[in-house]
């Protein structure tokens, strides 16, 4: 079984300062890797996805994040925070290889961005 | 604009009351998705229909009863819910089901509290 676990239920940055949210995941096959992002009271909003091919995979507005098999990580990096970054960040695994929409998630990490 | 609509955004009902939730995707997708999200747990995958067949039913207890009369259209019938269910209920859809450079889209959301 395939699962997904985010170190830090909160993480608080400076705005300005570098934010690293981690995740680390299990699965039997080749994943394909997901962070998504949730606002208050608003639905998941993808912002990037590692499926093949290159393991550094880059978003909009500095997001990236790196697939590395030997720690079967996927973490998520912005150089720069923003205080329009303050949200939630969920991790994603996708259930059984190709099968991209049944997700398994991790239990998100909190970000709060200070002035 | 996500592309995927739910529709009541808030809801609130007795827990002998009857109640539908309703997803629509303008998409064009093949496969579709109930998660539900609990405060402090991961999202929890629900259903999954594609191609209006249902392909998958986690566990869920029958007091919830999906419905996928064509691709587009998702709906969630409620009856007699406990309290716990309270909730935020969020639709999904994909391109497919199985496939390379699939995704899930999400919609906003419905929150709804059982009292």
């Amino acid at each position: 079984a395939q699962s997904v676990t985010q170190l830090g239920s909160h993480v608080s940055v400076s705005e300005g300062a570098l934010v690293l949210l981690r995740c680390n995941y299990s699965s039997s096959v080749p994943p394909y890797l997901f962070w998504y992002v949730q606002y208050p009271n608003q639905g998941l909003q993808l912002l990037l996805k590692y499926t093949t091919g290159a393991t550094l995979v880059k978003g909009i507005n500095g997001l990236e994040a790196e697939y590395k098999k030997s720690e079967t990580s996927f973490h998520l990096t912005k150089p720069s925070a923003h205080m329009s970054d303050a949200a939630e960040y969920f991790c994603a695994v996708s259930d059984t290889h190709n099968q991209g929409g049944k997700l398994i998630f991790g239990q998100g990490t909190e970000l709060s961005v200070k002035p | 604009e996500t592309g995927v609509t739910q529709t009541p955004r808030h809801l609130v009902m007795g827990m002998t009351n009857k109640k539908s939730l309703k997803c629509e995707q303008h998409l064009g997708h093949n496969a579709m998705y109930w998660y539900k999200q609990s405060a402090k747990k991961p999202l929890e995958l629900m259903f999954v229909y594609s191609l209006e067949e249902r392909v998958e039913n986690n566990s869920v207890p029958s007091r919830f009863s999906p419905e996928c009369p064509n691709s587009s259209h998702l709906f969630l019938h409620l009856h007699t819910l406990q309290p716990e269910d309270s909730a935020l209920y969020l639709c999904a859809s994909s391109q497919e089901l199985q496939g390379a450079l699939t995704e899930a889209f999400f919609g906003q959301g419905t929150r709804l509290t059982v009292v």
